[in-house]
């Protein structure tokens, strides 16, 4: 049964750091990984795609990594600003069962 | 174009009462989905539709809850009798297709936080 884990859960850095956020999961038989934020009382916003045949992506001021074999995920955000305040989770699609399996989170808050 | 709308924002019930949840996905997604987020935790799947037609419902609790998707557009999730345990957020997302890569397809509503006391 494939399982998600974040480290940390809850993570304050000051404005400007650069951070970054983990991901792991149990089963390397994934078709891909994605990280979504959410914010308070909305929904969850897509942020990155990595397919299992890729390394990582990138958007902006966000990188997101994939070692498939290790079964490990990073997210890096540079030059962190307030408004990156939120949760972020990372969520894979099993191949076994076409669903999105969901991490707890990492809430993240940017102190100005 | 317009988001996924879900009704109401929020509901405060006590348990043993029932409680309907209202979804209306982006207009021509053919696939839509219900999760029950849990405070803390990730989100669960608890059914999928594609078209009117469930693709996979393994992780809803049908004793009390119940779904349906009408003409495949609007759907409703149900919960009758509640449990305090059934306290969380319950997101409503909608794709274009099923298929592995919804991806950047996938398109969440604000969700309706549910409290029972």
């Amino acid at each position: 049964k494939q399982e998600v884990t974040q480290i940390p859960a809850a993570l304050s850095v000051p404005e400007g750091e650069n951070l970054v956020l983990n991901c792991s999961f149990t089963d390397s038989a994934i078709y891909n990984l994605q990280w979504f934020r959410q914010d308070p009382g909305k929904g969850l916003t897509s942020l990155l795609l990595i397919q299992s045949s890729q390394r990582e992506q990138t958007s902006g001021r966000l990188n997101a990594s994939l070692d498939k074999s290790s079964g490990r995920s990073t997210l890096y955000i540079a030059a962190s600003q307030p408004g990156d305040s939120a949760t972020y989770l990372c969520a894979v699609y099993s191949d076994s069962n076409y669903q999105l399996i969901w991490g707890a989170g990492t809430k993240l808050i940017i102190k100005p | 174009e317009a988001g996924v709308a879900q009704s109401p924002r929020y509901k405060i019930i006590e348990k043993r009462q029932s409680v309907a949840f209202w979804c209306n996905p982006i207009s021509g997604h053919a696939t839509l989905y219900w999760y029950q987020q849990i405070l803390g935790q990730g989100p669960k799947l608890l059914i999928q539709f594609q078209n009117n037609g469930v693709v996979d419902d393994s992780q809803l609790p049908k004793d009390r809850f119940s779904a349906e998707r009408l003409k495949g557009v609007d759907s409703t999730l149900k919960i009758q009798p509640a449990k305090l345990e059934d306290s969380a957020v319950y997101l409503c997302a909608s794709s274009l297709e099923l298929g592995p890569t919804p991806g950047y397809g996938y398109t969440f509503g604000s969700g309706t936080r549910l409290t029972v006391v």
